[in-house]
């Protein structure tokens, strides 16, 4: 049971917006800055947003990050094949000590 | 440009240990810290612990604390993750990345390819 919770999938069709969630707590999406990250088919993952809404450098702007107290949302626009993928929510917790992720969801392009 | 570099895939017995490393290129080595994170087969990702490159300190996830030990070399630029009593849900990819930033804020920026590690009788 993952401290961070995620819906397991989430579907879309190509051109379309999907947004996925992350539910915490207190003690680490309600204190501190949430990171997503994006794993490809069989291979390492990639951060993909940072400090809640920061893009790094050659991530398309199609992909933004938000939060608001113990939640944080993950929202792709203009969906393509090739976003197909799994998506973790990471964030610190204070009272663990420890950085915790999300159980990943699996974003299929239908 | 930023590289980590893992061992290659290992197979070991239950109770055995598994030293994995990470060696890393492209910058500083020292200037960043590093994390390491496991995935087991079908599930997602899960933090083990995080090295400071620069004094050696350590942070371990109370799952692995006192099997687990992240040491660095500088020397070589590369980060060793040792997991001792090996048990079967220890089965997993392993991976590295560069700890960018500090505290609450950090984020991993770059990865490792990753180490399959498989225990088996």
């Amino acid at each position: 049971q993952s401290v961070l919770t995620q819906p397991p999938s989430a579907s879309g069709t190509p051109g379309q917006r999907v947004t996925i969630s992350c539910s915490g707590s207190s003690s680490n999406i309600g204190s501190n800055t949430v990171n997503w990250y994006q794993q490809l088919p069989r291979t390492a993952p990639k951060l993909l947003i940072y400090s809640n809404n920061q893009r790094p450098s050659g991530v398309p702007d199609r992909f933004s990050g938000s939060k608001s107290g113990t939640s944080a949302s993950l929202a792709i626009s203009g969906l393509q094949s090739e976003d197909e993928a799994d998506y973790y929510c990471a964030a610190w917790d204070d009272s663990l000590n420890a950085w915790v992720f999300g159980g990943g969801t699996k974003l299929t392009v239908l | 440009q930023v590289q980590l570099v893992q061992s290659g895939d290992e197979v070991k017995k239950p109770g055995a240990s598994v030293k994995v490393s990470c060696k890393a290129s492209g910058y500083t080595f020292t200037n960043s810290g590093i994390t390491w994170v496991r995935q087991a087969p079908g599930q997602g990702l899960e933090w083990m612990g995080w090295v400071s490159t620069h004094s050696g300190s350590t942070n371990y996830a109370q799952k692995v604390q006192g099997r687990v030990t992240m040491t660095t070399d500088t020397s070589t630029s590369t980060a060793y993750m040792e997991l001792r009593s090996l048990r079967s849900d220890d089965t997993a990819v392993y991976y590295c990345a560069r700890v960018l930033g500090g505290g609450d804020s950090a984020l991993f920026d770059y990865w490792g390819q990753g180490t399959l590690v498989i225990v088996s009788s």
